[in-house]
């Protein structure tokens, strides 16, 4: 298996402009988790899906950010419209369902900067 | 939520000497599993170490071993014989069936190997 596979690794796009984040998981997991990366924060979840239903959009920052997963192969994190302090690493990661022992597996994650 | 506490953001150890990184974690769950997870500079997170929280016995991984105090909430990760292959960001994660079965990481230890 090729793993989480996120596109694009990197993206400068200029402030008000709309981004599109994307994720593959791996085939057969039932989870998955949008994180994002900074200094100041770490590691924060922004939303995860459980069989392609999102179960917690609580660490969603705003209205500005939306996330889909249309089908069990695929999900999207947009941001609409971008802010400079938007800029951050975001990790997309797929997990196999069971009793909670099963690993994260992470994508190797989409660098943003918004100028 | 649950609560995972990194308490040192940056540790340093020289190359072959041990070390030890900390977490500490807030529930009231009975049942859940911890992890250690591993950031190198290429970005991508890597598992290092797992242990369920009905076993007592510490998990080991070559190099890598914890030391869990489920009375405690304390689940620290011991590398011996550092190697400089080992510096790198450590992260601590919680999760939980019992909780959407979600991760929950703390901010990090910034680790770095001297030679």
């Amino acid at each position: 298996d090729a793993g989480v596979i996120q596109s694009p690794r990197h993206e400068v796009t200029e402030m008000g402009q709309e981004v599109t984040l994307r994720c593959k998981p791996i085939s057969g997991h039932d989870y998955l988790f949008w994180y994002r990366q900074t200094m100041m924060r770490g590691l924060e979840l922004l939303i995860y899906f459980n069989n392609n239903v999102p179960i917690d959009d609580s660490g969603m920052p705003e209205d500005r950010f939306s996330a889909k997963m249309p089908n069990a192969s695929f999900s999207t994190l947009k941001i609409q419209p971008s802010e400079p302090r938007d800029s951050a690493v975001y990790f997309c990661a797929s997990s196999p369902a069971g009793q909670g022992y099963e690993k994260l597996f992470f994508g190797s994650g989409t660098q943003l900067s918004v100028l | 939520a649950q609560t995972v506490t990194q308490s040192q953001p940056e540790m340093s150890v020289q190359e072959a000497e041990t070390v030890t990184l900390s977490c500490t974690y807030d529930t009231s769950e009975s049942d859940y599993y911890l992890f250690w997870y591993k950031q190198p500079p290429s970005r991508q997170m890597i598992l290092v170490i797992r242990q369920e929280a009905y076993k007592q016995q510490n998990a080991t991984e070559n190099r890598f071993s914890v030391n869990f105090q489920k009375a405690a909430k304390s689940f620290s990760l011991k590398i011996s014989d550092s190697q400089l292959g080992d510096a790198a960001m450590y992260f601590c994660a919680y999760r939980s069936p019992n909780t959407g079965n979600q991760f929950y990481f703390g901010t990090g230890t910034s680790l770095t190997v001297i030679p």
